[in-house]
């Protein structure tokens, strides 16, 4: 069973407007989310994380919302830009092992 | 360059043979972990280590897969007898040991089993 998903497998923007890809889970043990982005050829790249403790965590251009009672979570990127573009993944861990439980991705391309 | 190393950055092999990847972790860090990634796919935890000790392995290990961190600095991963299913992206991240720290990727070894 998908522990995360990420329901949209691609999202376009335009540049300079907002970028808002979204992640549900089920587990409700996960208490500390991440989200990565990941060009072809590399490994993902950490962008931003949250605690399940707070429900918004801000860095820069991209800001994360945790809604703990629907299990959801988001990413907003603004404004976007054209080296955004990029696979992003929501991943979720639980526990002191913080292994990640990782959805399977949104394409995101950002227009210019 | 003091990120996640991996080697080798790509590997083919035939069905049947046995091969060996290996990760350099951030050298502060004590986790070091391990994950597949198959196209289409996030990354799937395969295994996970706090300094030497192989703590968690997931059931996708199978017994033809085994990892190693001698004196809880590099780690190898070693696949035998290969399959077809076995080609994937095999990603390596560490950590610090604290909780709520991200883990850092590597750029990962690419295998093809032909």
């Amino acid at each position: 069973d998908q522990q995360v998903k990420q329901n949209s497998p691609s999202l376009s923007v335009q540049e300079g407007r907002i970028s808002i890809l979204n992640c549900d889970y089920t587990n409700s043990m996960f208490d500390y989310f991440l989200w990565y982005k990941k060009y072809p050829a590399e490994g993902p790249t950490f962008l931003i994380s949250i605690s399940s403790i707070k429900d918004k965590n801000e860095d820069g251009r991209f800001t994360v919302f945790l809604n703990k009672s629907a299990k959801h979570l988001s990413l907003h990127i603004v404004p976007s830009q054209p080296g955004d573009s990029a696979v992003y993944f929501c991943a979720a861990s639980v526990g002191s092992a913080r292994q990640l439980t990782f959805g399977s991705g949104t394409q995101l391309t950002v227009l210019p | 360059d003091t990120g996640v190393s991996q080697d080798p950055r790509h590997k083919i092999t035939k069905r049947g043979q046995n091969v060996t990847f290996r990760c350099d972790p951030i050298s502060e860090h004590n986790r070091l972990y391990w994950y597949r990634q198959t196209l289409g796919q996030g990354p799937e935890f395969l295994t996970y280590f706090q300094n030497e000790a192989q703590l968690e392995k997931s059931r996708l290990l199978s017994d033809r897969f085994s990892a190693e961190r001698p004196k809880g600095s590099f780690s190898t991963l070693e696949i035998q007898r290969t399959e077809q299913g076995d080609s994937a992206m095999y990603l390596c991240a560490s950590s610090f040991i604290q909780s709520n720290t991200e883990a850092f990727f590597g750029q990962g070894t690419r295998l093809t089993v032909v």
